[in-house]
């Protein structure tokens, strides 16, 4: 499978516990985003990447929220002390040029119990 | 506040018949607009695009009309078929940004036979 994907696929976890998401992209793609997705609402953007630097970032995203994408290749999600609040699906996509090109992988869903 | 709104959360339409999806914005920094359809259990899939600068785009059995004075856009699927079954993204890009994607909340289609 060549496609964009997450890893896991599903967490729960308590409220105050660190959780971190991994994204693979497509292999070349340079660019890489991350959303999140609560139930009733559209994807909401939260950072980009290009290679390895962060060039976009919500102020949506608080400072408990922490992107990295060391090589340029995969990325990682961390929220620090979740709360029930961060509970939704967290999307991750890539591409090679912009973004009607990305590619949204199936996604992280997040429950904080 | 919305910055992209879908005011229908659903539309169902006949086999065959056309479906008109509409969006409308707010932001007059939008310079970019993007259409996804969106799976149950899977990512968003990009759609068709239009810039600012055009009026129409289309591809295939999908149109998409830009009117910049009233901010709205629309998407049109013609014949529409089952498989359109679907939730669809409206989505915009303001000028100067390249990941920082704002998506209205969807709008069902139920394409029936």
């Amino acid at each position: 499978d060549t496609g964009v994907s997450q890893n896991p696929r599903h967490k729960i976890t308590k409220r105050g516990q660190n959780v971190t998401f991994r994204c693979d992209p497509i292999s070349e793609h340079n660019r890489l985003y991350w959303y999140r997705q609560t139930l009733g609402q559209g994807p909401e953007f939260l950072t980009y990447f290009q290679n390895e630097a962060q060039l976009e970032k919500s102020r949506l995203l608080s400072d408990r929220f922490s992107a990295e994408r060391p090589k340029g290749s995969f990325s990682t999600l961390e929220i620090q002390r979740t709360e029930q609040g961060d509970s939704a699906m967290y999307l991750c996509a890539s591409s090679n040029r912009g973004v009607d090109t990305q590619y949204f992988g199936p996604g992280t869903r997040l429950t904080v119990l | 506040d919305q910055q992209v709104k879908q005011n229908s959360p659903s539309l169902s339409v006949q086999e065959g018949r056309i479906s008109i999806l509409n969006c409308d914005y707010t932001n007059s920094m939008f310079d970019y607009f993007l259409w996804y359809k969106k799976y149950p259990a899977e990512g968003p899939t990009f759609l068709i695009s239009i810039s600012s600068i055009k009026d129409k785009n289309e591809d295939g059995r999908f149109t998409v009309f830009l009117n910049k004075s009233a901010k709205h856009l629309s998407l049109h699927i013609v014949p529409s078929q089952p498989g359109d079954s679907a939730v669809y993204f409206c989505a915009a890009l303001a000028s100067g940004s390249q990941g920082n994607l704002i998506f209205g909340k969807g709008t069902k289609l139920s394409v029936k036979p």
